[in-house]
């Protein structure tokens, strides 16, 4: 059973480029976290999705990121007019379940690292 | 805010030693905290977890440590070894919660 799948894995984009984060979660799993880490930060969590839903975006900057689930294909984490701020690993995370057993049960991936020159 | 505190920021530690790295919250809420472990170039993998009715879990060298009182709980590795050498984050969630809030980490290395 494959993992939390993430692509790409390095990303370079000048500023003011957009940038698009995609993330395949487990097989049979349906709820999808982002979270983003800034160097020498812990994790900071962006939003959560279910497919074809976003149910807590919360953590997301209210400018140009944006996220979708789509009923078929990865959960895509979008970045536009990106500046250099936003330089940081951004993680996916995928649970098969919903609330604090969806915490439990948070599978990450390996990260997208994106650099903004 | 941060909403989990974590110390130290990084921690070296001689093979055999015994690592400690403490975690401190405030949100009387939080009800689940795991500890991650990520390697360079990785996400962050469970590592072990304990919920509050509990003051203690150990699984094989790695033990969790809460203090529900003080709102502490600490990663206690036994027999540290240089395969343990990563970076480790505390985090805490709240039942219902859709997310994890992390602490900062901390860089252990594990000399020979």
């Amino acid at each position: 059973n494959a993992g939390v799948m993430q692509n790409p894995r390095h990303l370079v984009r000048r500023r003011g480029q957009e940038a698009r984060l995609r993330c395949s979660p487990m097989k049979g799993h349906s709820h999808v976290y982002w979270y983003r880490q800034l160097p020498e930060e812990g994790l900071k969590f962006m939003v959560y999705l279910q497919k074809e839903n976003i149910i807590d975006e919360s953590g997301m900057p209210k400018e140009r990121f944006s996220a979708e689930f789509p009923k078929e294909g990865p959960s895509i984490l979008r970045i536009q007019q990106v500046v250099r701020g936003d330089s940081a690993a951004y993680f996916c995370a995928s649970s098969p379940v919903v609330g604090l057993a969806g915490a439990e049960t948070q599978y990450f991936g390996p990260g997208t690292r994106l650099l903004v020159l | 805010q941060q909403q989990v505190k974590q110390s130290p920021q990084s921690l070296i530690v001689q093979k055999g030693g015994i690592s400690i790295i403490n975690c401190a919250y405030e949100n009387t809420a939080f009800d689940y905290f795991p500890w991650y472990q990520q390697f360079p170039g990785k996400g962050p993998a469970l590592l072990i977890a304990i919920r509050p009715d509990v003051s203690e879990k150990k699984e094989g060298r790695f033990t969790i440590s809460f203090n529900k009182s003080a709102k502490q709980f600490s990663l206690h590795i036994m027999d540290s070894q240089p395969g343990d050498s990563a970076t480790y984050f505390c985090a805490a969630s709240t039942s219902g919660a859709n997310n994890l809030f992390f602490g900062t980490g901390t860089r252990l290395t594990v000399i020979p």
